[in-house]
């Protein structure tokens, strides 16, 4: 099985803070990862698919990028509903999560 | 619109079985492979299992394997999570998911159903 980590596991930010999150592989995996938030007692929201395709009605502040073994998700400018738990995904292994909270 | 809504969920013993329904609307479920993902209470997620369109392949996780059978009535819009032998470790919220790029990209899930395991 592939290994994923992300890094950090937990993020204090402000509101219209730049936040990058790190997801890394035990294997190659070319472009094929995706990007879910969960927030508290809901389920997971697709962001980002192939590493760096924005899902249909995410908004353009999230972006991905990425191949291989390593990709970053990257929220350009906080907002108050970005506060939530991000998972990174590659077919059926998904990391362990990176806690957005205020700082 | 496109809705996955999961039912079948409760307190359950050691050793015994459960099954889960999600019944999907708003989009062409035949067409669509379907998945099974749980998240265990204050941890992360959790691939169970998957079945394709057609419901002619079936895979699952390691740990379900054997005790878990995921099925699909293409007729009712309705997929299945069978649980059988179920273990304390098995408690979480179970989500269905619908695979929506071909490749194990969860482009819809459902609200989640809680299963607990315990005397």
């Amino acid at each position: 099985d592939i290994q994923m980590t992300q890094s950090p596991s937990t993020l204090s930010a402000s509101v219209g803070d730049r936040v990058t999150i790190t997801c890394r592989a035990s294997q190659s995996l070319s472009n094929w990862l995706a990007w879910y938030q969960q927030k508290p007692g809901k389920a997971p929201k697709l962001l980002i698919y192939r590493a760096s395709t924005l899902e249909s009605g995410v908004p353009s502040r999230f972006s991905g990028s990425g191949s291989g073994t390593e990709f970053t998700l990257t929220i350009s400018s906080l907002q108050p509903d970005d506060f939530a738990t991000y998972y990174c995904q590659q077919y059926n292994n998904f990391g362990p999560g990176t806690k957005v909270d205020i700082k | 619109q496109v809705q996955l809504v999961e039912s079948g969920g409760g307190v359950v013993q050691p050793g015994r079985s459960l099954r889960l329904s999600c019944a999907a609307s708003g989009f062409t479920f035949s067409s669509y492979s379907m998945h099974w993902v749980r998240q265990a209470p204050g941890t992360g997620l959790g691939w169970v299992a998957v079945i394709s369109d057609d419901g002619k392949n079936k895979y699952y996780a390691d740990s379900v394997r054997g005790r878990f059978t995921i099925s699909r009535d293409n007729s009712k819009n309705t997929l299945y999570l069978q649980m059988n032998s179920l273990r304390t470790e098995d408690t979480a919220v179970y989500y269905c998911a619908r695979d929506g790029y071909s490749g194990y990209v969860f482009d819809c899930w459902g609200q989640g159903a809680l299963v607990t395991v315990s005397s």
